[in-house]
């Protein structure tokens, strides 16, 4: 079946050492983004890739970083740097076109909790 | 900068009810307006998209509408189900920049009692 998955569902992270996310889709998917969710918020925006070999910040980038060298693979590495990490982290990808209506599907999530 | 608002953050009603969620932005210079559906635990799952020329759209039980000058969208559920439980969020798409990024509300946990 196509879809996004995301590896692990929990991860545990201890002070000073950086976590990877993992993230892979199937959906032959141009773009993939990286959101994170707090209790009772809405999504933020962490990174963005519309391209292999390219990436971009979104609105919460600092602490975190990614890497786009297969289309089909997106990780982000929440780094020490980041000192509230603790947090729900979706994958989601989508078309990329001239058409900005293309829908974004969404992976089952990560939930990463600090020891 | 655009901001989503989603009024009520809880919303508990018994099973059969039709009920109303409400959306608003601040900034109407969107492409498109989503309604998604997340399960606890779990991912996002799109239920309607709105295209910014269009003023609703339906799937099944779901009418989702548009109204661009007044900042605003609502989700209506018809004889709502135990299984219509969960949070939904709405999610506009950024009319400028090259990203055409999501801002997201923080959605309204909706519970549906049998």
């Amino acid at each position: 079946d196509g879809g996004i998955t995301q590896s692990p569902k929990y991860l545990f992270r201890k002070e000073g050492q950086n976590v990877t996310l993992s993230c892979e889709q199937n959906l032959n998917h141009d773009a993939m983004y990286w959101y994170r969710q707090d209790p009772g918020q809405g999504l933020r925006l962490i990174y963005y890739s519309q391209i292999v070999n390219d990436f971009q910040k979104g609105d919460i980038a600092e602490g975190y970083s990614v890497s786009r060298e297969k289309k089909e693979s997106f990780p982000l590495t929440v780094t020490s740097a980041q000192k509230n990490p603790t947090a729900f982290y979706l994958c989601a990808s989508s078309h990329w076109t001239g058409d900005s209506n293309q829908p974004q599907h969404f992976g089952d999530g990560t939930r990463l909790s600090i020891l | 900068k655009q901001e989503v608002t989603q009024i009520p953050a809880a919303l508990s009603v018994p099973e059969g009810e039709n009920l109303v969620l409400n959306c608003s932005f601040t900034d109407s210079a969107i492409y498109n307006l989503q309604w998604f559906r997340q399960d606890p635990g779990k991912g996002l799952t799109s239920l309607l998209l709105i295209q910014s020329s269009q003023r609703e759209q339906t799937s099944g039980r779901l009418n989702a509408s548009l109204d661009k000058s007044s900042g605003r969208s609502t989700l209506y559920i018809a004889a709502s189900q135990p299984g219509d439980s969960a949070t939904y969020l709405c999610a506009v798409r950024r009319g400028s920049g090259s990203a055409r990024q999501l801002t997201f509300g923080s959605g309204t946990q909706l519970t549906v009692l049998p």
